[in-house]
């Protein structure tokens, strides 16, 4: 059973489209996360989710939303995407030790973007 | 402001032998810490994490020692395998209960058969 799943697994599209990528947990986690991994493999965090609520924004440009339907998931929709975009976008959920887990976040298997 | 580093980008080992990966923090009001290896084509996938509150936390032929006095933080890995070729990433926690990782810039291990 896959537990952080992300679709799709690669997105090849031209500078100034809109895309979207999806995200999906069965964790029962009540926290999810967006992170950004470019070509030096550097980690950064650009979103967390708890409850379906914003918790961590990280000044990353308002050409990005993510939207959460429900605590189980969280997608990412670009706007007018650009050169800069191309990256491995990697989701991750964890249970916030607050409420009983142990903030261990889960990593998705990537969504790689490459902007033309 | 906070950071969190790795002395050295690669590391090859000999197959069997034992692997040390380091990382350097700066926020010592950092409370947690986790180790990731990442393979290639996959997400991070979690190793072994530790508390500000232990100094060593041993798992399956892992070891994480976690030194606070000088901000240091390593993953021993024993017997080393081919499959244990990946990169390893040092992440931290700054604020309990913040749930803001912080990665460092990760290591590449490389198993020499």
């Amino acid at each position: 059973d896959t537990a952080v799943s992300q679709t799709p697994k690669y997105l090849v599209t031209q500078m100034g489209n809109d895309k979207s990528i999806k995200c999906e947990q069965n964790l029962g986690h009540d926290t999810m996360y967006w992170y950004k991994q470019d070509s030096k493999k550097f980690l950064k965090i650009m979103f967390s989710y708890n409850n379906k609520e914003l918790i961590i924004n990280e000044t990353v440009p308002n050409r990005f939303s993510p939207k959460s339907p429900d605590k189980a998931h969280l997608n990412l929709h670009i706007n007018s995407l650009e050169l800069g975009d191309s990256a491995v976008y990697f989701c991750a959920s964890s249970q916030d030790m607050r409420q009983g887990g142990t903030d261990t976040q889960y990593f998705g298997p990537g969504t790689r973007l490459t902007v033309l | 402001g906070e950071s969190v580093g790795l002395h050295l980008p690669t590391l090859s080992v000999q197959e069997g032998d034992n692997s040390i990966i380091n990382c350097a923090y700066s926020n010592s009001a950092s409370d947690y810490f986790i180790w990731y290896k990442q393979e290639s084509g996959k997400g991070p996938q979690f190793i072994i994490d530790i508390r500000s509150n232990m100094d060593k936390r041993q798992g399956q032929r892992v070891t994480v020692l976690l030194n606070k006095t000088v901000k240091h933080l390593s993953l021993q890995i024993a017997a080393t395998q081919p499959g244990d070729s990946a990169v390893y990433f040092c992440a931290e926690i700054a604020n309990f209960g913040n749930e803001k990782l912080t990665f460092g810039t990760g290591t590449r291990l490389t198993i020499i058969p």
